[in-house]
């Protein structure tokens, strides 16, 4: 495994519904990664920590909003989400923020709204 | 559009042949290059990189191949196994290569190619 874990593997809710996506690393890294990952689209990324501090929010609409408390877990914070918003939520950590750090991914949330 | 594509969206081949996966880019300015492979069910997997100062790079069955006149990107897979069967995309920084500090932002995806093992 890669040292990352989320939870949960998979989540199917309603538009009107709240709900949190955890990830966690095992590596020691101080940075994280949130992407959305489509079908036959590219990669996208959502939110960048490093050190714990936001680093970069990829135009992201407001019904996501991430939580990093410590250098080891982060969250997505998921409300009035919709159908479009459906896809591969995967979590990934890196030394440090940067393109030349090897990121590990964790191996996804597949999140349905319905 | 985006700056990275891939030629094929599935790539067939025989168990124990040669696999070559292509990538086109745009930006002139990207000095750093990722193919990742991704597997059912799992994350991406970090396979190997390349720098715009290297044409070769070579790793375990795999060899990473840079042409930066016509903006290519290729991937070898030597003697293809059934477990190489995944999605392979490739990325490219969006600038100059940040050793430290930056952003992930500077990292573009393409869409992948999906390699299919024929036993």
């Amino acid at each position: 495994e890669t040292g990352v874990t989320q939870t949960p593997r998979h989540l199917v809710m309603g538009m009107t519904n709240k709900k949190s996506l955890k990830c966690e690393q095992h590596l020691g890294h101080n940075a994280m990664y949130w992407y959305k990952q489509s079908a036959k689209k590219p990669l996208e990324l959502m939110f960048v920590y490093n050190f714990k501090e936001q680093t970069e929010n990829n135009s992201v609409p407001s019904r996501f909003s991430p939580e990093c408390p410590n250098s080891s877990h982060l969250f997505l914070h998921l409300h009035t989400l919709q159908p479009e918003d459906s896809a591969l939520y995967l979590c990934a950590s890196s030394q440090e923020a940067g393109p030349t750090y090897e990121q590990y991914f964790g191996p996804g949330t597949r999140l349905t709204v319905t | 559009g985006e700056s990275v594509g891939l030629h094929l969206p599935t790539l067939s081949v025989q168990e124990g042949d040669n696999s070559i996966i292509n990538c086109a880019y745009s930006n002139s300015a990207s000095d750093y290059f990722i193919w990742y492979k991704q597997e059912s069910g799992k994350g991406p997997q970090f396979i190997i990189d390349i720098r715009s100062n290297m044409d070769k790079r070579q790793g375990q069955r795999v060899t990473v191949l840079l042409n930066k006149t016509v903006k290519h990107l290729s991937l070898q897979i030597a003697a293809t196994q059934p477990g190489d069967s995944a999605v392979y995309f490739c990325a490219e920084n969006k600038g100059p290569a940040m050793y430290s500090g930056g952003g992930a932002d500077g990292l573009t995806f393409g869409k992948g190619t999906h390699l299919i093992i024929q036993p």
